[in-house]
């Protein structure tokens, strides 16, 4: 079945480092990704979004390129900064009308100043 | 403000109990679903239902029960049948498509359930 591999965390940086957040995924067809994110005691919110190959998702400062070649949906930031601690999902959903998002475990990311 | 909530915040339970978490949406949105959150595995699906009066199992539906009599409501159910149901549930939604499989979730602020 469909699934999603993300990098482990935790991931501590300190602010205006650069930001890379690994995740793959296995599924058939041409999915969307998406890449949410959860601040402590929250639910998710919806980061950025790329529905065909090559696109690129982009908020905030955030992006995501949807590689078809590699299975990935890498998320970067070039200079991140301590309100963007939180835990970050990667998650797709199938192509054909499912409704269903399949997550990847989380990456939890701390941001020191 | 268009949105949705759960209620309530924090929920103790006895072992032994069933209890209800609400989830109600202003969306407008068709599709609902229940996820259950524990520390280190992500989210995993518990319920969906795409349109009023149906609902479809998820991954780990076992001790759960939903109902789906209200487009904005969809309430879940946490048996006593669950055998560790202290977790984090979220509730979401989405407008429902036929063939477009890009339409994002929406997320209520969850519900943290402990098991006492």
């Amino acid at each position: 079945g469909d699934s999603v591999t993300q990098m482990e965390g935790p991931v501590t940086l300190s602010e205006e480092a650069f930001l890379t957040i690994n995740c793959t995924y296995t599924a058939t067809g041409y999915p969307s990704l998406f890449w949410y994110v959860q601040y402590p005691g929250e639910g998710l919110q919806l980061l950025l979004k790329a529905t065909k190959a090559d696109d690129k998702g982009s908020n905030k400062g955030f992006e995501a390129t949807y590689r078809k070649e590699t299975t990935s949906f890498h998320l970067e930031k070039g200079s991140v900064q301590v309100s963007d601690s939180a835990v970050y999902f990667c998650a797709l959903k199938s192509e054909g009308g499912s409704e269903k998002l399949v997550f990847g475990k989380g990456t939890k990311l701390t941001v020191n100043p | 403000d268009g949105g949705i909530t759960q209620s309530p915040k924090y929920l103790f339970r006895k072992e032994g109990q069933n209890v209800t978490l609400s989830c109600e949406q202003n969306l407008n949105h068709d599709a609902m679903y229940w996820y259950r959150q524990d520390p280190g595995q992500g989210l995993r699906l518990i319920y969906y239902s795409q349109i009023v009066n149906d609902f479809q199992k998820g991954d780990i539906a076992e001790g759960y029960s939903v109902s789906r009599e209200k487009k904005e409501s969809f309430p879940l159910t946490v048996t006593s049948a669950q055998k560790n149901p202290t977790a984090f549930y979220l509730c979401a939604s989405s407008p429902r498509s036929w063939y477009a499989s890009y339409n994002e979730q929406f997320f209520g602020p969850g519900t943290r359930l402990t098991v006492l």
